[in-house]
């Protein structure tokens, strides 16, 4: 199993602003990815966080707007930027352990843009 | 294109009776297909999966089946407690070990 750590938990942006989140994982994972969930709807792959290099990002979604960083084997940040109100949402960190079948996830960052 | 397609979209049951969701998925590489419960407010939870060397499995009161032929699979949950009320999230395994989700069943289940 993996223990991960997704910062912060819920915030309230101001149209224009931009805002990362950090997702840290207590081992090694081999895959990390980024999921979307906007209310009452289902998840959306945004990009899986590939360590030392570009994320790769999923039809709809670009760098410019959600940049990814993966310094290292356990941890990884987005960032919403240019934030508008269709930006709200749920954001979820999600990983692959080393040896697992199984994708867990953080708790979420819940993202309300005013 | 890769999509997984997920019904009924709401599914309500007495306590005790059956309930079935089923999904379809588009892309024939996939080979592991896992399924989701996400309670309000919460983070989704793995409750079972199934890969494709394999047509069915069981868990206690949950089983999933697969048709890789027909890309069909279906979780089945007998004698529903009302703690099972909850949104299932179907998922396929596409590309470089990426989920796609189904669009999600909330069941409602009634004492």
């Amino acid at each position: 199993s993996a223990v991960i750590s997704q910062k912060p938990s819920r915030d309230i942006c101001q149209r224009g602003t931009s805002l990362t989140i950090q997702c840290q994982v207590d081992s090694q994972v081999t895959m990390m990815f980024w999921y979307r969930q906007q209310p009452g709807q289902s998840l959306t792959l945004i990009a899986t966080a590939n360590q030392g290099s570009e994320a790769t990002y999923e039809s709809g979604f670009v760098i410019d707007k959600f940049p990814i960083s993966r310094p290292n084997l356990t941890f990884s940040t987005l960032t919403v930027s240019n934030m508008s109100p269709e930006d709200s949402s749920i954001y979820l960190c999600s990983v692959l352990p080393l040896g697992a079948g199984e994708l867990f996830f953080g708790e979420g960052s819940r993202l309300t843009v005013l | 294109g890769e999509n997984v397609e997920q019904h009924p979209s709401t599914l309500s049951v007495q306590e005790g009776d059956s309930a079935v969701i089923k999904c379809t998925y588009s892309d024939s590489a996939s080979n592991y297909f896992p399924w989701y419960k996400q309670e309000l407010g919460k983070r989704p939870q793995l409750i079972i999966d199934i890969r494709s060397n394999v047509g069915e499995k069981k868990d206690q009161r949950i089983a999933v089946t697969l048709n890789k032929t027909a890309k069909h699979f279906s979780l089945h949950i007998t004698e529903t407690q009302p703690e099972d009320s909850a949104v299932y999230f179907c998922a396929a395994q596409m590309g470089f070990q990426k989920l796609v989700f189904g669009t999600g069943t909330r069941l409602l289940v009634s004492p």
